[in-house]
C-alpha cells in the first residue's frame, strides 16, 4: 500500500493568514493527488483533485501544487469557514490511502 | 445536486455482519464507482473498496475476506456487508461516488456502527 505523510497533524491561525499544508506519499503516484475539507457531522468536501486542478465551485483561495511524492494544499488566505479538517488521498493505485488529516483551528 | 445517504443498524454485535445501505439521489448509479471508506474513532479513514455501475468490485486486501458491495436492483442504492465483526470494525462509515480519475466528489454524511455486545 501506499502511505500518505500529512503534516502537520494540526495548526492553530487567524483569519487572513496563509496556511499550508503538506502530503508526502511513499512512492512516486504523478499527480494521482486529492485534497479533501471535512467538518465535523457534514460530509467531506472535494477541493482539489489530480494535485491542482480545483473542484467546480470551490473558492480560488484553495491551490494544490506538486507531484511525484510531495504536494501542498495552500489557502492563500484563511477563512472563518475554512476552519476545518483537511485530508489527502491518493488515487494512483489500489487500496487507495488518505493521509492522517491536519486540523485547522483559531488562533 | 447529488446526495449520497449511509443508513443501517448503529449497533452491531461482535461476530455479527455489518450491513449498510447508500441511498444516491440526484444521479443514477450507472456509470460511476461506488465507494465505502470509514474513520474509526481517533484514527484516520480506511478505504473498504468500490463497486463499478456494472457489478464489478475491487475491495481493500485487509478487509477483503469480509467484505461484500453490491448495488442494488433500483440501482439506486448500493450496499456493504461486513461479516465478522469486532470492536475494531467500530468506525464512521461512509459512503461515496468516485469518479474514473479516483477521486470521489459527492460523500455522505457517514453513519457510526459501533460493534459491542
Amino acid at each position: 500500500d501506499i502511505q500518505m505523510t500529512q503534516s502537520p497533524s494540526s495548526l492553530s491561525a487567524s483569519v487572513g493568514d496563509r496556511v499550508s499544508i503538506t502530503c508526502r506519499a511513499s512512492q512516486s503516484i504523478s499527480s494521482y493527488l486529492n485534497w479533501y475539507q471535512h467538518k465535523p457531522g457534514k460530509a467531506p468536501r472535494l477541493l482539489i483533485y489530480a494535485a491542482s486542478s480545483l473542484q467546480s465551485g470551490v473558492p480560488s483561495r484553495f491551490s494544490g501544487s506538486g507531484s511525484g511524492t510531495d504536494f501542498t494544499l495552500t489557502i492563500s488566505s484563511l477563512q472563518p469557514e475554512d476552519f476545518a479538517t483537511y485530508f489527502c488521498q491518493q488515487s494512483h493505485s489500489t487500496p487507495r490511502t488518505f493521509g492522517q488529516g491536519t486540523k485547522v483551528e483559531i488562533k | 445536486q447529488v446526495q449520497l445517504q449511509e443508513s443501517g443498524p448503529g449497533l452491531v454485535k461482535p461476530s455479527e455482519t455489518l450491513s449498510l445501505t447508500c441511498s444516491v439521489s440526484g444521479a443514477s448509479i450507472t456509470a460511476y464507482y461506488w465507494s465505502w471508506i470509514r474513520q474509526p474513532p481517533g484514527k484516520g479513514l480506511e478505504w473498504i473498496g468500490y463497486i463499478y455501475y456494472s457489478g464489478s468490485t475491487n475491495y481493500n486486501p485487509s478487509l477483503k475476506s469480509r467484505v461484500t458491495i453490491s448495488v442494488g436492483t433500483s440501482r439506486q442504492h448500493f450496499s456493504l456487508k461486513l461479516t465478522s465483526v469486532t470492536a475494531a470494525d467500530t468506525a464512521v462509515y461512509y459512503c461515496a461516488r468516485e469518479l474514473v480519475s479516483g477521486y470521489s466528489d459527492f460523500w455522505g454524511q457517514g453513519t457510526l456502527v459501533t460493534v459491542s455486545s
